[in-house]
C-alpha cells in the first residue's frame, strides 16, 4: 500500500506570495492532518480534516487555510508569505482520526521564503 | 491544554550502550501516547504506541510503558546501534481533539 505522498517536496517563494501544498493520504484513510515543523517551535498542529470538514484548527493566523476533497486528498494554502513561514510542512493520515489510531506521516514539503 | 515534556538532548552514546529518553505529559482524560522517530531529511515514522495505562509499546528493541500514575512514557533500548541515530519525538493525542501534541524532540547520536 502506498504511503502518504506530498507535493512538491521543495519550494522557494518570496515574501508576499502565496503557496499551495498538496497531500494524498494512504488509500482508505479519511482523516488528514497538517503540521508545521521549525527548529524554534518544533512540531505544531495546523488543522485536521475528515470527510471534507475541518474538525480542529491550531493556533495559526488566518493566512493558513486548508481543504479536503471528496477523495480525501488535502491541500493547504498560505497567503501573503512571511519569512517566518519557512518550515517543513508535514501531512499525516489515519483511518478516521481516533486517538488510538496511528497517524502516518508523509515526507514533508520544505518551504523556504526569501 | 495538552503538553509533552521530553529531555531535549542532544544525547550521544557509544554503540551497545543503554538508552533512556524521558517523557512526561499533561492531558485531560486518557490520552494515547506515541514515540515517533525522524531520520535526517525524512518525515516522521511511528516507533511505538500505547493507548491505555500500563500498556507497553515495543518495536525494533525500543520499549515504553504508559504510566498513568507518573504521567510518563519513557523510551528505552538496551543496546543502541549507529543506525538508531535520529531525532525522537514523544507525542500524545488526548480526548477527541484529533491532534498530536509533540515534545520538542531529542537528538540521539550513536558513535561506533
Amino acid at each position: 500500500k502506498a504511503g502518504v505522498t506530498q507535493t512538491p517536496r521543495y519550494l522557494i517563494k518570496t515574501r508576499g506570495q502565496q503557496v499551495t501544498l498538496s497531500c494524498s493520504p494512504i488509500s482508505g484513510h479519511r482523516s488528514v492532518s497538517w503540521y508545521q515543523q521549525t527548529p524554534g517551535q518544533g512540531l505544531q498542529f495546523l488543522f485536521e480534516y475528515f470527510s471534507e470538514t475541518q474538525r480542529n484548527k491550531g493556533n495559526f493566523p488566518g493566512r493558513f487555510s486548508g481543504r479536503q476533497f471528496s477523495n480525501s486528498r488535502s491541500e493547504m494554502n498560505v497567503s501573503t508569505l512571511e519569512l517566518g513561514d519557512s518550515a517543513l510542512y508535514l501531512c499525516a493520515s489515519s483511518l478516521v482520526g481516533l486517538p488510538q489510531e496511528t497517524q502516518y506521516f508523509g515526507p514533508g514539503t520544505r518551504l523556504l521564503v526569501l | 491544554g495538552d503538553s509533552v515534556t521530553q529531555m531535549e538532548g542532544p544525547v550521544t552514546l557509544s554503540e551497545e550502550a543503554f538508552l533512556t529518553i524521558n517523557c512526561t505529559y499533561t492531558a485531560t482524560g486518557y490520552p494515547s501516547l506515541f514515540w515517533y522517530v525522524q531520520y535526517p531529511g525524512e518525515g516522521l515514522q511511528l516507533l511505538l504506541k500505547a493507548t491505555k495505562a500500563d500498556d507497553k509499546g515495543s518495536n525494533k528493541g525500543f520499549e515504553a510503558t504508559y504510566r498513568k500514575e507518573t504521567t510518563s512514557f519513557h523510551l528505552e533500548k538496551g543496546s543502541v546501534q549507529v543506525s538508531d541515530s535520529a531525532v525522537y519525538f514523544c507525542a500524545l493525542i488526548g480526548g477527541s481533539n484529533y491532534k498530536l501534541t509533540f515534545g520538542k524532540g531529542t537528538l540521539l547520536t550513536v558513535n561506533p
